[in-house]
């Protein structure tokens, strides 16, 4: 099954902020990665958290992260149109190096 | 920042054939790459980790002789798809990095796919 969980859609409105969430399930996932994915395209790093880190804050990407609860999020305030995507949490096996991803959560804006 | 280019974007190829997809590290030496294979309206699926000078290592259930991984060089990776069925039109993905593993200085970085598509 799907080490890393998250919501499959989301809709929100134009100038409005976009939290999108994500489960994992490995404790010992040292980073924790958000992709953004255009059509058609490749995967994008947006940004990043290392595990000892509660947030982080790239202009308008904050990205929290709760460790007890496993549970990562990332915020995209003011949303705008081209911010329209698929959204892929993921996590990093430490013991391979390998990222398991999520389904990806596709955020469609409404004007 | 670094960047991995990816080629062809896209391609369509007759049953029966084979279709090699290149990837490229083009300002940094990628001492490691990782093939993904995206299904529609799902997650990525890593198909196996290609590291520089040896075999790649392929995740259960991918066939090895039929998606054929080349590392020959720190910048240059190469899957090739043999004797392509119409099941393995897809849109497949590669990333690198230069991390050593158990280092983990630098996120992966992706090239932007290629649609193969078999008719």
């Amino acid at each position: 099954g799907e080490d890393v969980e998250q919501s499959l859609f989301l809709s929100v409105r134009e100038g409005d902020s976009s939290v999108i969430n994500c489960t994992y399930t490995d404790s010992s996932s040292t980073y924790l990665y958000w992709y953004k994915q255009e059509p058609g395209a490749g995967l994008q790093l947006l940004t990043y958290i290392f595990s000892n880190m509660d947030m982080k804050q790239d202009q308008r990407l904050t990205v929290l992260l709760n460790k007890k609860d496993k549970h990562l999020s990332l915020r995209i305030a003011d949303t705008q149109t081209g911010d329209s995507a698929i959204y892929f949490c993921a996590e990093i096996k430490p013991r391979d190096d390998k990222i398991i991803f999520g389904k990806g959560t596709r955020l469609h804006i409404l004007p | 920042g670094a960047v991995v280019s990816q080629h062809p974007s896209w391609v369509i190829c007759k049953s029966g054939t084979s279709v090699k997809i290149e990837c490229r590290s083009l300002d940094f030496q990628a001492t490691t790459m990782f093939w993904y294979r995206q299904f529609p309206k799902q997650s990525l699926m890593l198909m196996a980790t290609s590291n520089e000078g040896s075999k790649a290592t392929y995740e259960q259930g991918v066939e090895k002789d039929k998606f054929l991984i080349n590392h020959a060089s720190l910048t240059l990776s190469t899957l090739t798809v043999t004797s392509a069925h119409p099941e393995d039109s897809s849109f497949y993905i590669c990333s690198a990095n230069s991390r050593m593993i158990g280092s983990y200085n630098s996120p992966l970085h992706f090239g932007n796919g290629t649609r193969l598509t078999v008719t």
